[in-house]
């Protein structure tokens, strides 16, 4: 069964350094999401592809962090630098279009920032 | 802001017994999905129910949608140790860009 690849697993970094995390949607998923989620809380909305396209990405931090979907198939978050208050579980979800039917979502890469 | 807002919080029970948790949201829907999540682990698709539909069964959940209360609901029948985990509804918004917007979840502990 087609799965939502994402690396890596967990990150410990040091604030101030640059982190990134990758992700490789189900083969045909159009749309891809990247979320946050501190514990103890519901996925929280960071960016939305539509193909390689932005589709939202109002809560994006854009000072510190950054996003690309180049040949819109797999994806990379970046941020630099790296906060204490980034500390968070990074999802990654697809869809074969948006609204259209459920997500997919990647095992996670936990984030720890010391 | 998170649309969905699950109710309890958190919830503990027996095994063998039901289990419902519930999920309002604010605006006009498209559809709503329910999502299991265990510790530390990413989000699983449990069901989705699209606006025109008001309950939906699968195994044994069990999921009803009031569009009219903006409200859903999520049973789990006779409920296992393997159910202990997090259950967060998400809304497809109608209209603009179809963001989908999660909850702050349901803990569910089940206890053996």
């Amino acid at each position: 069964e087609a799965e939502v690849a994402q690396s890596p697993r967990y990150k410990i970094t040091e604030k101030s350094q640059a982190v990134a995390f990758w992700c490789d949607p189900i083969s045909g998923h159009a749309t891809l999401y990247w979320y946050r989620q501190i514990l103890g809380q519901g996925p929280e909305l960071l960016v939305q592809f539509q193909d390689e396209s932005v589709v939202d990405d109002s809560q994006l931090p854009k000072d510190r962090f950054s996003a690309e979907r180049l040949k819109g198939v797999d994806s990379t978050l970046k941020i630099q630098p790296a906060e204490l208050g980034d500390s968070a579980m990074y999802l990654c979800a697809s869809r074969i279009v948006a609204q259209s039917n459920e997500q997919f979502f990647g095992p996670g890469t936990r984030l720890t920032v010391l | 802001s998170q649309q969905g807002e699950e109710d309890p919080q958190a919830l503990s029970i027996q095994e063998g017994e039901n289990a419902t948790m519930n999920c309002s949201y604010k605006t006009s829907i498209n559809n709503l999905q329910w999502y299991r999540q265990n510790s530390g682990r990413g989000l699983v698709h449990l069901i989705l129910i699209r606006s025109n539909e008001r309950e939906k069964h699968s195994g044994r959940l069990r999921v009803t949608l009031d569009t009219s209360k903006k409200s859903s609901s999520l049973l789990i029948t006779a409920s296992r140790a393997a159910d202990t985990a997090s259950y967060f509804c998400a809304t497809d918004p109608r209209g603009g860009s179809y963001i989908p917007t999660f909850g702050r979840g349901t803990s569910l502990i089940v206890h053996p």
